[in-house]
């Protein structure tokens, strides 16, 4: 079946625009990820929800980062009012929680610049 | 002192050798332990899982995993020119209910030389 698709590939912004990344998971995974991964680094938790619940958003840096999943399936982060610093890769991931098996599965990721 | 930890390279082996790959981390309850292959530019895709100490198996990768010493290894077999590329470290600590958010390594570069 079809992997985790993420939409677009690549975001150019101007300071200050609001920008919304899309997610599609794996389908059938009831758990879902968002990773900030910057330049030569490992990547950054953001958020994480199951089904459409937000169980956790600690990652999230600030109040103009919000992410939803209204009906347990595809995911939207949104970023208002960006800043350069929130120049990275957002991933996404997909996860199949069965028993002990929590092995998370990436889409292709989207590159936001930010002018 | 970061989460988890890798020495980030590069490290460069020849062709048809064993590349051992490190990690260790800081949460002594965490219970999942991954290892990912991101390629330049590419997103990181899942090499291995390892839930329990010892050592698992999958053609030329084996995982290793010493809860007591808080170490978890990678070693790749015949390693290939197509092996290169930075490999992260992630573990799934003990969270409430199903969250396994993974806390990443900085990754480690390994450059396999024909």
């Amino acid at each position: 079946g079809a992997g985790v698709s993420q939409s677009p590939r690549y975001k150019v912004a101007k300071r200050g625009q609001d920008v919304a990344l899309r997610c599609d998971p794996i389908s059938g995974h009831v758990s879902l990820f968002w990773y900030q991964q910057a330049l030569g680094q490992g990547p950054e938790f953001l958020t994480y929800f199951q089904n459409e619940a937000q169980l956790d958003k600690s990652g999230l840096p600030s109040d103009r980062f919000f992410a939803e999943r209204p009906e347990g399936s595809v995911s939207t982060l949104k970023i208002q009012r960006t800043q350069q610093e929130d120049s990275a890769v957002y991933l996404c991931a997909s996860s199949l929680v069965s028993g002990i098996n929590y092995e998370q599965y990436f889409g292709p990721g989207t590159r936001l610049t930010v002018t | 002192q970061k989460e988890v930890e890798q020495n980030s390279g590069p490290l460069s082996v020849p062709e048809g050798a064993i590349a051992s790959l490190n990690c260790t981390y800081s949460d002594r309850v965490s219970q999942s332990f991954f290892w990912y292959r991101q390629y330049s530019g590419k997103s990181p895709e899942l090499i291995m899982s390892i839930y329990s100490n010892g050592d698992k198996e999958d053609g030329r990768f084996t995982a290793q995993l010493n809860k007591a010493s808080q170490y978890v290894s990678l070693l790749i077999r015949d390693s290939q020119p197509s092996d290169s590329a930075t490999y992260l470290c992630a573990v799934s600590p003990r969270g409430a209910g199903n969250n396994r958010k993974l806390i990443w390594g900085l990754g480690t570069s390994l450059a396999v030389n024909p």
